[in-house]
């Protein structure tokens, strides 16, 4: 079966430091995979997605990059983090009709 | 872009049914899902509609109308536990790959 590991759960850095989110996806072989940013209170924004190793489509300009340097791997980065990089990360993968989440990832900037 | 719209909130008793409207504009439709996410959860897939008509699992049931660009997702027999957040996301085909864009999220509250 697939499944998706998304982590950590919870994360707190100061302005200004580096971040880095991993999600990786197992039991499927070249997922269609996602970063999305939920604000408190609001819909999932999509920050990226990726068809396939080293490729990368990034949705809205931002203090935020996206690799995948492995074809299950879906690494968002930060060399700097802002006060508004704050919410909640979700990493998807969708292959087929469905798309399914990861645990997401709640980073508060402070 | 996609624009997709859906209402902020909706409330509703306990054994009562709830619609929840979803209308969307886009070009390269290729799908649309809702999805249930329960306050501090990931979402999860409740379902999926490529072409027109009506969709029914269990007590949940989604409508597409690809003309009008426009669904609904039906909530029968309402329980507590269908408080949650419920999302309207469309797949749009794109040449670097199908890319999955929500709407803000309806928020359902049940009482009893």
């Amino acid at each position: 079966s697939q499944t998706i590991h998304q982590w950590p759960a919870t994360l707190v850095q100061p302005v200004g430091s580096p971040l880095s989110l991993e999600c990786t996806v197992e039991g499927t072989s070249n997922p269609n995979l996602y970063w999305y940013r939920q604000a408190a209170g609001r819909g999932l924004q999509l920050l990226f997605y990726s068809v396939g190793i080293g490729q990368i489509s990034s949705e809205v300009p931002q203090n935020l990059s996206a690799s995948r340097p492995q074809d299950r791997q879906f690494i968002l980065s930060s060399k700097k983090l802002l006060l508004s990089d704050s919410g909640f990360y979700l990493c998807a993968w969708k292959q087929g009709a469905e798309a399914f989440f990861g645990q997401g990832t709640r980073l508060t900037v402070v | 872009g996609q624009n997709i719209d859906q209402p902020t909130e909706m409330t509703a008793t306990e054994g009562a049914i709830v619609q929840i409207n979803c209308t969307y504009q886009t070009s390269g439709f290729n799908g649309l899902f809702w999805y249930q996410q329960h306050a501090g959860e990931a979402p999860t897939f409740l379902s999926y509609n490529v072409l027109d008509g009506l969709e029914e699992k269990g007590r949940f049931s989604s409508f597409l109308s690809r003309s009008k660009g426009y669904s609904y997702l039906l909530l029968k027999e309402l329980q507590m536990k269908d408080s949650a957040s419920y999302l309207c996301a469309v797949r749009v085909f794109k040449a670097a790959g199908n890319k999955l864009t929500f709407g803000g999220g309806t928020r359902v509250l049940v009482k009893p």
